[in-house]
């Protein structure tokens, strides 16, 4: 089965300042992708940042970037230059393509705080 | 009206009311999802519906009871919940249900006195 394990509860950055969110998976499958949404407080998740499992490339999407160690089961990501809006939830996914289910397994959060 | 609204955004009820949760999404996606979030939990998938069909059911005990006239539209009927049952009622659509791809509503904030 898949799991999805996010070891910090909770974490913070001081405004302009770099953050890493770990993540670690575990599957058995060889194709699969790997998400990270955001949550803010009282609104609608949202999609930061995808992962194909094939691609060795790390993706990025402005100052959001992933380190994808697909050894390791490894998928961190990193906000540089965080802002006051990057305070949210952030949630880890993965999506396997084998045994008939493509459904998403999610971590538990990690809470991103941060400072002025 | 843009992306995926959820009405109500709060509701209480008590344990031997019937309610519905609604969601709707304007982006024309094929497929609509219920997941429960509780705190310190991972997002639980309830129901996947693809092109108003049920695709999944997750285990979820028949007091919940989804419906999907079609594919803008999404429902969760509640009968006889129970306090446990208190939590954030998420709803998502995605293009179509092989995707990882979801887009999410504000969600309903359900309490179950």
């Amino acid at each position: 089965a898949q799991t999805v394990t996010q070891s910090q509860p909770e974490m913070s950055v001081q405004e302009a300042e770099t953050v890493t969110l770990s993540c670690t998976y575990d599957t058995s499958e060889s194709d699969y992708y790997l998400f990270w949404y955001k949550q803010p407080p009282s609104r609608q998740m949202i999609l930061v940042i995808r992962q194909e499992a094939y691609k060795q490339q790390n993706a990025t999407e402005n100052r959001f970037s992933v380190n994808f160690q697909k050894a390791a089961k490894s998928f961190s990501l990193k906000i540089s230059d965080s802002q006051l809006g990057d305070a949210a939830m952030y949630f880890c996914a993965s999506q396997n393509f084998q045994g008939g289910s493509e459904k998403l397994v999610f971590g538990k959060g990690t809470k991103l705080t941060v400072n002025p | 009206e843009t992306g995926v609204t959820q009405t109500p955004r709060h509701l209480v009820m008590g344990m031997t009311n019937k309610k519905s949760l609604k969601c709707e999404q304007h982006l024309g996606h094929n497929a609509m999802y219920w997941y429960k979030q509780s705190a310190k939990k991972p997002l639980e998938l309830m129901f996947v519906y693809n092109f108003k069909e049920q695709t999944e059911n997750n285990s979820v005990p028949s007091r919940f009871s989804p419906e999907c006239p079609n594919s803008s539209h999404l429902f969760l009927h509640l009968h006889t919940l129970q306090p446990e049952d208190s939590a954030l009622y998420l709803c998502a659509s995605s293009l179509e249900s092989n995707t990882g791809e979801l887009f999410f509503g504000e969600g309903s904030r359900l309490t179950v006195l």
